[in-house]
């Protein structure tokens, strides 16, 4: 099992390109997560999705847009980059939904995403 | 809303054993524990969970009292390879925070 699986590992994007940050799981999870990591601080919950064909916002989602077509993949577009948008990308999944099943769920993380916007 | 509150910070020395607390004040009756790990430049890894008295694996101890508002991440004899950021979730405060960042120093 190669677990999460995430591309790029580093890109460097214009103001106002855009991109499409790649997430694969092969642990037949349902749920799956995007996160950012700023500098110095925690993970913010970007979008989320409880199985394919089914996706939410999380704390965070503007600037955003994800799709889920299989229970593998949950790819996450930025349309416009902007600079505030630099940061790390973590894609997660997890048999259990976040929260649920009294927290008893694991989730896995990929090896995540630096994106720099200049 | 259940929130998690723990150091922001610690250090400690090779070969201490270092334990970080988290606070749960409003964890629900049927409410796991759970604390990640996360290295620099990696993504967090799960690292221990529980639900009452005391968990041990291979890496941690959890120990929970039993009012279970509270419990401790022991982590025993550290090394520099220990350095990293620590983080507690409960299921009503799923929100990876700041976490406490651990400094092991030779």
């Amino acid at each position: 099992n190669a677990g999460v699986t995430q591309t790029p590992k580093f890109r460097i994007l214009k103001i106002g390109q855009s991109m499409t940050l790649q997430c694969t799981q092969d642990m037949n999870h349902n749920y799956m997560y995007w996160y950012r990591q700023d500098p110095g601080m925690g993970l913010k919950l970007i979008y989320y999705s409880v199985g394919a064909g089914i996706t939410d916002k999380g704390e965070v989602p503007n600037g955003y847009n994800v799709s889920r077509s299989t229970t593998e993949d949950f790819p996450l577009r930025l349309e416009l980059a902007a600079p505030s948008q630099t940061s790390v990308y973590f894609c997660a999944s997890s048999q259990v939904g976040r929260g649920l099943a009294g927290g008893r769920e694991t989730q896995y993380f990929g090896p995540g995403t630096r994106l720099l916007v200049l | 809303l259940a929130k998690t509150t723990q150091p922001i910070s610690m250090d400690s020395y090779e070969g201490q054993e270092v334990n970080i607390t988290c606070s749960h004040n409003n964890i629900a009756t049927n409410d796991y524990i759970t604390w990640y790990q996360q290295f620099p430049s990696q993504g967090p890894r799960f690292i221990i969970q529980g639900y009452k008295t005391k968990v041990t694996n291979e890496v941690a101890s959890l120990f929970i009292p039993a009012d279970r508002k509270s419990s401790t991440l022991s982590l025993p004899r550290v090394s520099l390879s220990d350095t990293a950021v620590y983080y507690c979730l409960v299921p009503n405060d799923m929100r990876f925070g700041a976490g406490t960042r651990l400094t092991v120093k030779p």
